[in-house]
C-alpha cells in the first residue's frame, strides 16, 4: 500500500462547479502539502497544513490528523484551474516528500 | 535569487552521453532535494542535501546517477551514460531547513529526453 493515496485519479468538471480532491496517508506526519503541476512540469506549492483548514482565494484545504485524511476544494472552478494536483507528506530522514499519484483535473468552459 | 532556478529547462541528449543538470536554490535554504518524474508516473525522490551533512542518496536509481552540492549553494545532478529510461522531468526543491514545518519551493524542472 502506498503511503499516500489520492482520489480521484481523473476529474472532469464544468466551469463553476465545486471540486473536491481527497488524500489519505498512512504515516504520522507533522504537515501535509498540496501541490499544483501545470502541463509544462513546474510545480507550485499551494498549501502546507498541519491542522484544521486553510484558504487561499478559491482554494480551500482541510486536514483531519486523527483520520489521516486531507481534502483540497476548489470553489467556482475555472478552466485555468486545469492541472495535476498532488498531495505530499514528509517521510523519513530529511523529511523528503512522498507524493501521491496526483489528480488530473480538467475544467471545461 | 527569488526562487529555485534550474537549468537547462530542456535537454535532448543521445543515449550514452553524460548530462549535467543544475539547481540554484533560494539563498539561505539549507535543505535541497532532487526528484524525478517519468512520463505518466508520480514524483520520486532521488537525493537530499542538508547543509554540510552527508547527503541522503537512497533514491538514486543506479550508480550512473550522482549529485554534488557545495555548502548551501548550487547543486548539480549528473547522469552518466544516459539511457532512454532516464527521460523524465528532474525537479529540484529547497527548504529553509529539513524541518517539514517550513515549506518547500520547487524549481520549474529540467525536461530530459534521451534519444
Amino acid at each position: 500500500k502506498n503511503e499516500v493515496e489520492q482520489s480521484p485519479q481523473n476529474l472532469t468538471a464544468q466551469e463553476g462547479e465545486f471540486i473536491t480532491i481527497n488524500c489519505s496517508y498512512s504515516v504520522g506526519i507533522s504537515a501535509l502539502h498540496w501541490l499544483q503541476q501545470h502541463p509544462g512540469g513546474g510545480i507550485v506549492s499551494l498549501f502546507m497544513l498541519s491542522s484544521g483548514k486553510k484558504k487561499h482565494g478559491r482554494l480551500i484545504a482541510t486536514i483531519n490528523i486523527q483520520e489521516k485524511h486531507s481534502s483540497l476544494h476548489i470553489t467556482a472552478s475555472h478552466p485555468r484551474d486545469s492541472a495535476v494536483y498532488i498531495c505530499a507528506v514528509p517521510s523519513g530522514y530529511g523529511n523528503k516528500l512522498v507524493f501521491g499519484a496526483g489528480t488530473i483535473l480538467r475544467v471545461k468552459s | 535569487g527569488a526562487g529555485v532556478s534550474q537549468s537547462p529547462s530542456n535537454k535532448v541528449t543521445e543515449k550514452g552521453k553524460d548530462v549535467e543538470l543544475r539547481c540554484d536554490p533560494i539563498s539561505g535554504h539549507t535543505a535541497l532535494y532532487w526528484y524525478r518524474q517519468r512520463l505518466g508516473q508520480g514524483l520520486e525522490f532521488l537525493i537530499y542535501f542538508q547543509g554540510n551533512s552527508a547527503p541522503d542518496k537512497s533514491g538514486l536509481p543506479s550508480d550512473r546517477f550522482s549529485a554534488e552540492r557545495t555548502g548551501e549553494s548550487v547543486s548539480t545532478l549528473t547522469i552518466q551514460r544516459t539511457q532512454q529510461e532516464d527521460s523524465a522531468v528532474y525537479l529540484c526543491a529547497s527548504s529553509l531547513t529539513q524541518n517539514s514545518n517550513y515549506g518547500y519551493t520547487f524549481g520549474s524542472g529540467t525536461r530530459l529526453t534521451v534519444v
